[in-house]
């Protein structure tokens, strides 16, 4: 069974930083490329970020370039979102979100349960 | 970016009956391999969401034959048959043709009259 566990949010200050975590299960997940897609209270659904199965291809939503930095630990099944100068409007539901294989454009399949990020003084 | 509208914004139901929520793309969602990367997602209170329908009209593992999407080019729907109370949640749309960015509806929530 897939599972993506993800970890990290809380409740920070604007300009503050944070570090996501989210450990994946049931797949191989170094076979896979990943992304980050958010969802702010009440609100609908924003993608991240994107990050290949090896690293090599990675891209961001204008609204978070220079600001938040995705990575991947292959050896541990992990991916990473480093979230740095946050603002209110970063407030939100961080998911870890599988591509399926083999997808020739932009795909999800999977997603985790999610972690809250609060930015607020 | 790629717009994706989708309509209603509330669709409240009778339990048994049909469903049928709209979704537009800005541009033609046929990718240069000829498939269109157009998916339909459910997110039930309080949960992820989960994939119910995969390049239009492919229904994921697990989800209920009443859902099925169809459409083309810039034009999209997901239609449930015969609504059951567990259906009960937000539906987004999302294309993958033109990205980055991955970009998705507004959401349609699906309540019970």
């Amino acid at each position: 069974e897939v599972q993506l566990v993800e970890s990290g949010g809380d409740l920070v200050q604007p300009g503050g930083s944070l570090r996501l975590s989210c450990a994946a299960s049931g797949f191989p997940f170094s076979s896979y490329s990943m992304n980050w897609v958010r969802q702010a209270p009440g609100r609908g659904l924003e993608w991240v970020s994107y990050i290949s199965s090896s690293s090599r291809t990675i891209y961001y939503a204008d609204s978070v370039k220079g600001r938040f930095t995705i990575s991947r630990d292959n050896a541990r099944n992990s991916l990473y979102l480093q979230v740095n100068s946050l603002r209110a409007e970063d407030t939100a539901v961080y998911y870890c979100v599988r591509v399926p294989r083999f997808s020739a454009a932009g795909a999800a399949d999977y997603w985790g349960r999610g972690t809250l990020i609060t930015v607020s003084s | 970016d790629v717009v994706m509208s989708q309509s209603p914004l509330s669709l409240p139901v009778t339990l048994g009956q049909p469903a049928s929520i709209s979704c537009r793309s800005s541009q033609s969602l046929v990718y240069t391999d000829g498939n269109t990367y157009l998916n339909w997602f459910q997110q039930r209170p309080g949960q992820s969401p989960r994939r119910l329908i995969y390049r239009v009209s492919n229904r994921d593992s697990g989800v209920p034959d009443r859902f099925s999407g169809s459409g083309s080019g810039t034009d999209f729907t997901l239609n449930i048959s015969r609504v059951e109370a567990e259906d009960v949640g937000v539906y987004y749309c999302m294309q993958g043709t033109h990205w980055p960015p991955l970009t998705f509806g507004g959401g349609t929530k699906l309540e019970i009259k």
